[in-house]
């Protein structure tokens, strides 16, 4: 079926660099869109999520973007800290239909101190 | 407040054992789901409850996988005869709203190791 992936298992930044996470969906019905944080040992953490009838949305140092042309998400941190250092998925949803998440594989995110 | 929780955090099974998962969602909300994350993997979904109703079961592997939400708040998670690929971290997530647009709230997940 479709699902969403991801194009970097793994991204190492320096602390204070801002990093950049993305994400390729392929189910043109879907019309939201999350991105979660995950820690060894703990559940996904909600960071941000976006609608469809969006393509950008800013939180407390995070931004996400949506192409919808290319079926695109990205996670953008801005000044990058150790406690960032997780794996990051974006997960896919409809309003309607079907409740479940799709989650992509995951990017690990290593900050270097 | 509480969030979801989950127990046992860890077990590990014989194979061939029966094993049962517990899920307590935030008080008050109404959907609850489970997902199936296996190593170095994205989450997959398993099933989906509003209520006490099981509205969803397309993600569960076999018919050795079975769930309940009988009063419309805890949740369990049954697997019989368990199987090596069964080993995973078992992820229930709870929801206030069953409609529209909503972030799904993650418990910490149960470690399933079956030897």
């Amino acid at each position: 079926g479709e699902s969403v992936g991801l194009h970097l298992p793994t991204l190492s930044v320096q602390e204070g660099d801002n990093s950049i996470i993305n994400c390729a969906y392929s189910n043109s019905a879907s019309d939201y869109f999350i991105w979660y944080k995950q820690e060894s040992g703990k559940g996904p953490q909600f960071i941000i999520d976006i609608r469809s009838n969006m393509d950008k949305r800013q939180g407390q140092r995070v931004t996400v973007l949506l192409n919808k042309t290319v079926k695109h998400l990205s996670l953008q941190i801005a000044a990058t800290q150790p406690g960032d250092s997780a794996v990051y998925f974006c997960a896919e949803n409809m309003a309607t239909g079907r409740r479940a998440l799709t989650f992509g594989s995951g990017t690990r995110l290593q900050v270097q101190p | 407040g509480a969030g979801v929780s989950q127990s046992p955090r860890y077990k590990v099974a014989k194979r061939g054992q029966d094993v049962a998962l517990r899920c307590d969602p935030i008080s008050g909300h109404v959907s609850l789901f489970w997902y199936q994350q296996a190593l170095g993997q994205g989450p997959e979904f398993l099933t989906y409850f509003q209520n006490e109703a099981q509205l969803d079961k397309s993600g569960l592997p076999s018919d050795r996988f079975f769930a309940e939400r009988p009063e419309g708040s805890v949740s369990t998670l049954k697997i019989q005869r368990t199987q090596q690929e069964d080993s995973a971290v078992y992820l229930c997530a709870s929801s206030p709203l069953s409609s529209g647009y909503y972030e799904q709230y993650f418990g910490p997940g149960t470690r399933l190791t079956v030897t």
